[in-house]
């Protein structure tokens, strides 16, 4: 299994809503990420977890909220967002955190969770 | 610091035609390099990957790209297009630092008619 499953695919929700973005990996990998890529842009970092704990936080807003239950799942919890976060959120893993040794550096890319907010 | 320049932001063929697609990197570290690709509405897929062994790197879908230092590039080839390869294409760098993220070029896109 070399697949990053992230659900759901599609998301509308207001301003005012509480909602999450799931990613799921059974790779073993040991590092996850979240990025955020708007309409012909590169993807942008949001967060990196490394051994379940969060290692990187690129000055997000506090109205993103990434968790980390376990080694395979990443969750993104909205709420109170505004319509300039519409994005396509896309969930990464990675062998391990560092850029040394084998697989270092490569991501696998879910396909994304395209988020609108009215 | 690092950093990645794609020097084309569209980049047009005719199928059957060669692909080259330009990145110039700068990194104060040994870098790891790759080439992802990333069609509509999808997530990103790697293509090939230069990790400091051999200079030229054989990637996915007759795709691969040669690692030049004296140049600091790192520019994707293919000797024939093809109507699926196209698609948005983003050049990243990874310095050898012991932690690092991810930095990535702003993408050209391939147009294949």
């Amino acid at each position: 299994d070399t697949e990053v499953t992230q659900t759901p695919k599609h998301l509308v929700m207001g301003m005012t809503n509480k909602k999450s973005l799931k990613c799921e990996q059974h790779m073993g990998h040991r590092a996850m990420y979240w990025y955020k890529q708007k309409a012909k842009k590169p993807p942008e970092l949001m967060f990196v977890y490394s051994y379940e704990k969060l290692s990187i936080n690129e000055s997000v807003p506090s109205r993103f909220s990434p968790e980390c239950p376990n080694s395979s799942l990443l969750n993104l919890h909205l709420h109170a967002l505004q319509p300039e976060d519409s994005a396509l959120y896309l969930c990464a893993s990675s062998l391990t955190p560092g850029t040394s040794g084998f697989g270092s550096g490569e991501l696998f890319f879910g396909e994304g969770s395209r988020l609108t907010v009215l | 610091a690092q950093s990645v320049t794609q020097l084309d932001s569209h980049v047009s063929v005719s199928e059957g035609t060669p692909v080259l697609l330009r990145c110039n990197y700068s990194s104060s570290y040994s870098p790891s390099l790759f080439w992802y690709v990333q069609h509509p509405n999808k997530g990103l897929q790697l293509l090939l990957k230069y990790t400091s062994a051999a200079t030229l790197v054989k990637g996915i879908n007759g795709f691969e790209a040669e690692f030049k230092k004296s140049e600091t590039s790192f520019h994707l080839t293919k000797p024939s297009a093809h109507m699926s390869d196209a698609a948005e294409y983003f050049c990243v760098v990874s310095a050898d630092s012991g932690y690092s993220t991810l930095t990535f070029g702003k993408g050209t896109m391939l147009l294949v008619s």
